[in-house]
This record gives C-alpha cells, structure tokens and sequence, in this order.
C-alpha cells in the first residue's frame, strides 16, 4: 500500500537549519508531486511548498521563499524539505503528502490523497 | 493568493444529525481544485472530498460535495461518532490555499 514515512521529531535552536525527509513506497515515485505543509501547535494547515520529482519543479508558499527548499531522491523515492534559519514561529508539525498527479511534467487533481504521520520540530533555546 | 474562508468556525450537533459546512473563496475557485480533509486529534490530515465533488476512497456516501465558483458546501448527511473532527478546505490555483478549518463537535 502507498506510505509515506517521515523521519523523527526535531529540536533545534534558533537561527539553526533543519531537513526533513519523507520516505515514499507502494507507487511510482515519479507520478506525483511531493506537497509539505505544517501546522503550528492549535493552528490550522499551512502550505509550504511542493515539488514534481520528474523535473524538479518546485512551487513555494510566499511565506517559505527564499527560505525552504524541497528536493527529491528518485534512487531512493525519497523527498527532502531543509529549512534554514529557523525561528520559534517554525515550530510546528511538517507533514508530506502525495500529491498533486503529475504526467511528465505537466500536474493535474491538485489534492494531496495520502500523508505522512507528521515530523514535530521544535525550534527553542 | 486565494483566501478562504470556512463556517461556522464550530458546529455543536449530535449523532444522526445533519452537518453543512461552508467554504467560501476571495475569488472563483476552479471546481475541479477545491478539495476537503478531514483531522482528528493526533493525526495527520485525510483526504474526504476531491474535485469539489468525489468522494475519496473509502469515504462514506454520508459525505457529500457541491459548490462552484466561490462557494463550496461540506454536507455530512447523518453524523456517526467517528466524524467528530475538524474539516479543512483547500484549493489551488497556482498556489495552494487551506481554509481555516470547521471544528464538528458533540
């Protein structure tokens, strides 16, 4: 069955930089788009960014640019989100999911049909 | 960017009663990209509603979809105990966008 497990929660101190990875298995790695999005503790689901392993495409949230990046191993059908310069404000819950359907390089049904369990990172001094 | 906006922010019901969430878009939403999740405490998101309109698999026929342009329904026919959770739309156009979620509660 599709899965997508992510690695362990995280500690970090302020100013610190972080990866996170998201392990995929039980489909084709290149037929979907990689999506992460967080959401801080009490907080709503907000999106950070999504990458098309075919071609490497990314698309970021405004928030995120210039300050994430996402990339995709397909030996290992594996994705990564780095964050750099991480403050309190970045403690949060980051959760992979598959999606949109991408053929080639070209996307289609932008929804994210399966998730991670969600990687807790706690950004403190 | 798309804003979205949901209500009520918390709908009180009861088993067996009749749900209706709201999600309403700063501008018109493609039908096709407005989709539905579903939390529970503890969990990572679910996928309900896709398409404004399809069910997910596994997904009850209780659950239900309609809208268009930028004003999109969540209707959860008769509410079973394992549907108490908190309901988020998103949409994309370009950009991803989640509502702020709908908290459907006893």
């Amino acid at each position: 069955q599709v899965q997508l497990v992510q690695s362990g929660n995280e500690v970090r101190e302020p100013g610190a930089s972080l990866k996170v990875s998201c392990k995929t298995s039980g489909y084709s790695f290149m037929n979907y788009g990689i999506t992460w999005v967080r959401q801080a503790p009490g907080q709503g689901l907000q999106w950070v960014a999504w990458i098309n392993p075919y071609n490497g495409k990314t698309l970021f949230g405004q928030t995120f640019q210039g300050r994430v990046s996402v990339t995709t191993d397909s030996n290992t059908n594996t994705a990564y989100m780095e964050f750099l310069s991480l403050t309190s404000d970045d403690t949060a819950t980051y959760y992979c999911a598959r999606g949109p359907y991408c053929s080639g390089p070209s996307c289609f049904y932008f929804y994210m049909g399966v998730w991670g369990k969600g990687t807790t990172v706690t950004v403190s001094s | 960017e798309i804003v979205l906006t949901q209500s009520p922010s918390t709908l009180s019901l009861s088993p067996g009663e009749r749900a209706t969430l709201s999600c309403r878009a700063s501008q018109s939403v493609d039908s096709a990209y407005l989709s539905w999740y579903q939390q529970k405490p503890g969990q990572a998101p679910s996928l309900v509603i896709y398409g404004t309109s399809s069910r997910a698999t596994g997904i009850p026929d209780r659950f239900s979809g309609s809208g268009s342009g930028t004003d999109f329904t969540l209707t959860i026919s008769r509410l079973e105990p394992e549907d108490f959770a908190v309901y988020y739309c998103q949409q994309y156009d370009n950009s991803f966008t989640f509502g702020p979620g709908t908290k459907v509660d006893i």
